[in-house]
């Protein structure tokens, strides 16, 4: 089955720093890869997704890039707010009539300095 | 448009009770999947229903179960209790368009502790 790794599990930024979080993806069929973002006690929320026939993402400070063949993908947030802290998970999904499980990293807590 | 509403958002069990939890998905999302998430393995798949039938299931054992109604709503049942199954349980719903799925949407969560 698919297997998502995440880097880095923590991440410390000044505010206004950007920030980037990497995954690696084993599958080569996975062509959805969405990133959410989770704060305490709240569930998962997507902040961004990429399909595999994109390479790149965009929305307001926060970009995705697409890997396919080196089987990566990376978040990146400009500008970072103190709002922006919680933790980040990437996931990686074949999102065909099959169903839409979702295999996720192990997340990164990201937490931005005032 | 509501979100996903799971119920209870907390619970409390002994070890070998069982337990169901309730998951309401987005009006017209018809897909939804349950997720594991605990501090030592993350956020892992448990199964995922479409039109009341099981499409997918992840790695747990069979003390897992869930059902989804004709109303899209759907539960998810642990048997037999143990302390590790300890966790936050999340449902996702998603909707299919001519352009294949949504994103899946989450709910908040049950907080289930095993004492």
């Amino acid at each position: 089955g698919e297997n998502v790794e995440q880097h880095p599990s923590t991440l410390s930024v000044q505010e206004g720093d950007s920030a980037v979080i990497k995954c690696t993806y084993s599958d080569s069929a996975s062509n959805y890869f969405p990133w959410y973002k989770q704060e305490l006690g709240k569930g998962p929320q997507l902040i961004i997704d990429i399909r595999s026939n994109v390479g790149e993402k965009k929305d307001q400070r926060i970009a995705v890039t697409l890997n396919k063949t080196a089987k990566h993908f990376s978040l990146h947030i400009t500008e970072t707010q103190p709002e922006d802290s919680a933790v980040y998970f990437c996931a990686a999904s074949t999102r065909n009539n099959a169903g839409n499980m979702l295999t996720f990293g192990g997340g990164t807590r990201l937490m931005v300095k005032p | 448009k509501a979100g996903v509403t799971q119920t209870p958002r907390y619970l409390i069990k002994t070890r070998g009770q069982q337990v169901t939890l309730s998951c309401s998905p987005i009006s017209g999302h018809r897909s939804v999947s349950w997720y594991q998430q605990t501090p030592g393995q993350g956020l892992q798949f448990l199964f995922e229903y479409f039109s009341e039938t099981q499409r997918n299931k992840g790695n747990f054992p069979g003390r897992f179960s869930g059902r989804q109604f004709s109303n899209s709503r759907s539960e998810m049942n642990v048997s037999t209790l143990e302390l590790g199954d300890s966790a936050l349980y999340l449902c996702a719903s998603s909707f299919k368009t001519g352009q294949g799925w949504t994103e899946a949407f989450f709910g908040q969560g049950t907080r289930l502790t095993v004492v």
